[in-house]
This record gives structure tokens, C-alpha cells and sequence, in this order.
């Protein structure tokens, strides 16, 4: 049973590109959760998706982020106009919603360069 | 607001037992959850704790109160690849983790 997965692992962006970060939730989860792990701090939620949903996206920035989870395909977070301060690791977690709380498993993450 | 607190590092010996404690305040608690990440990879599940009380999973075992806001993570046995960082979440509700800034484990032989 493969588990969360993300790509890239690594991505290198130049101030004011896009980036695309990609989450594929473990086999038989229908919920995805972003989080950004800044250096030497916590990790952040971000936004929680269900599939063509967007629960809460309490935790993203009001401009420049977005998140989609579509019907085919993987879940994407989307940063337009990247500046430096975007650099960090973002991970993607997901969880199967059976009873009142489940457990988030966690991708190994995407690590964003802004140069 | 919402506050979780955890010492920032701490260093064991190989073979000994220790305990990372975590406070916590927080506007909605649905359960607490301790997190192992290794330097450069994604957090893994180590525990879930909803009810206070002890809960032992091999040499790893989690404490909850609830009406202190406290939980600890106790390892026994240390081993060297138990270096890492631990990271204490609480649930707030919505399913969405708030997350402590973690604990960086060294193991000393």
C-alpha cells in the first residue's frame, strides 16, 4: 500500500514564477491537508480538502496560494508570483474520514528554493 | 489563541529513558497526537491520545490530561535512530493539526 506521495521533492523557482506542488493521498483517502514547515519551525496547516472540495483554508495566505483536490488526480497547491519568504517545505498529509478524529499520514514533501 | 510548548532540544543517552513534555492551549481539543520526523523527511505517526491516561506502544508510550493541558511522550530503550525531532499536535476540530514547534533528540552512546 503505497503512501502519501509527493513530487517534486525538490523545486527551485526564481523570484515571480509559479509553483505547482503535487500530492497524491495514500490509496483509499478521500482528505488532504497542506502544512508549510518553515526552518526551524513548526509545521503550519494550511488548507484541508476534500475531493472538488475546499473545507478550510484557514491557514493560506489571501493572495498568491491556491489549493484544488479534483475528481482525477492529484490534490495541487499552487503559489503564483513566488518571493523568497515562500521557501520552505511543504508537506501534504492525508486521512480517511471514518469516525470523529483519524489519523493524518504524512508525504515526504516538497522543498521549495525561491532564489 | 493557540499555544503549544515543548522544549526546543534535549539529549539522552543510548538505552535510557526519556520524556518530552508538551503543554497546550487551544480553542477546541479533539485528541493530541505525537509525531517522529527524521532531519529532512516527512513526520511519521507515533501516538493518539483522546482520553487522559497512558497509552504504551513497545518502547514508545503517550500521557494525556486533559484538564492540565499536558501530555508527555516517553521512549525507552533509546536506540541511535531515535534522533530526531518530536513534534506534539493538538487537533483543534475540522480535522486540521496545530502543531508544536517540535523537540530535536540527540542519542549519545
Amino acid at each position: 500500500n503505497a503512501g502519501v506521495m509527493q513530487n517534486p521533492r525538490h523545486l527551485v523557482r526564481r523570484r515571480g514564477q509559479e509553483a505547482r506542488l503535487r500530492c497524491s493521498p495514500m490509496k483509499g483517502h478521500s482528505h488532504v491537508y497542506w502544512y508549510r514547515q518553515l526552518p526551524e519551525e513548526g509545521l503550519k496547516f494550511m488548507v484541508y480538502l476534500q475531493k472538488e472540495n475546499i473545507i478550510d483554508e484557514s491557514g493560506m495566505p489571501k493572495e498568491r496560494f491556491s489549493a484544488e483536490f479534483p475528481k482525477e488526480g492529484p490534490s495541487i497547491l499552487r503559489i503564483q508570483q513566488v518571493v523568497r519568504g515562500d521557501s520552505a517545505a511543504y508537506f501534504c498529509a492525508s486521512s480517511t474520514l471514518r469516525g470523529l478524529q483519524e489519523t493524518q499520514y504524512f508525504g515526504p514533501g516538497t522543498r521549495l528554493l525561491v532564489l | 489563541g493557540q499555544n503549544i510548548d515543548q522544549p526546543t532540544e534535549m539529549t539522552a543517552t543510548e538505552g535510557a529513558i526519556v520524556q518530552i513534555n508538551c503543554t497546550y492551549q487551544t480553542s477546541g481539543f479533539n485528541g493530541l497526537f505525537w509525531y517522529q520526523q527524521h532531519a529532512g523527511e516527512a513526520p511519521t505517526f507515533l501516538s493518539y491520545n483522546v482520553l487522559d491516561g497512558l497509552e504504551e506502544k513497545g518502547r514508545f508510550s503517550s500521557f494525556l490530561s486533559r484538564s492540565k493541558g499536558y501530555s508527555y511522550l516517553l521512549l525507552k530503550e533509546l536506540q541511535m535512530k531515535d534522533s530526531a525531532s518530536y513534534l506534539c499536535a493538538v487537533s483543534t476540530g475540522a480535522n486540521n493539526l496545530f502543531f508544536g514547534t517540535g523537540t530535536r533528540l540527540t542519542v549519545i552512546p
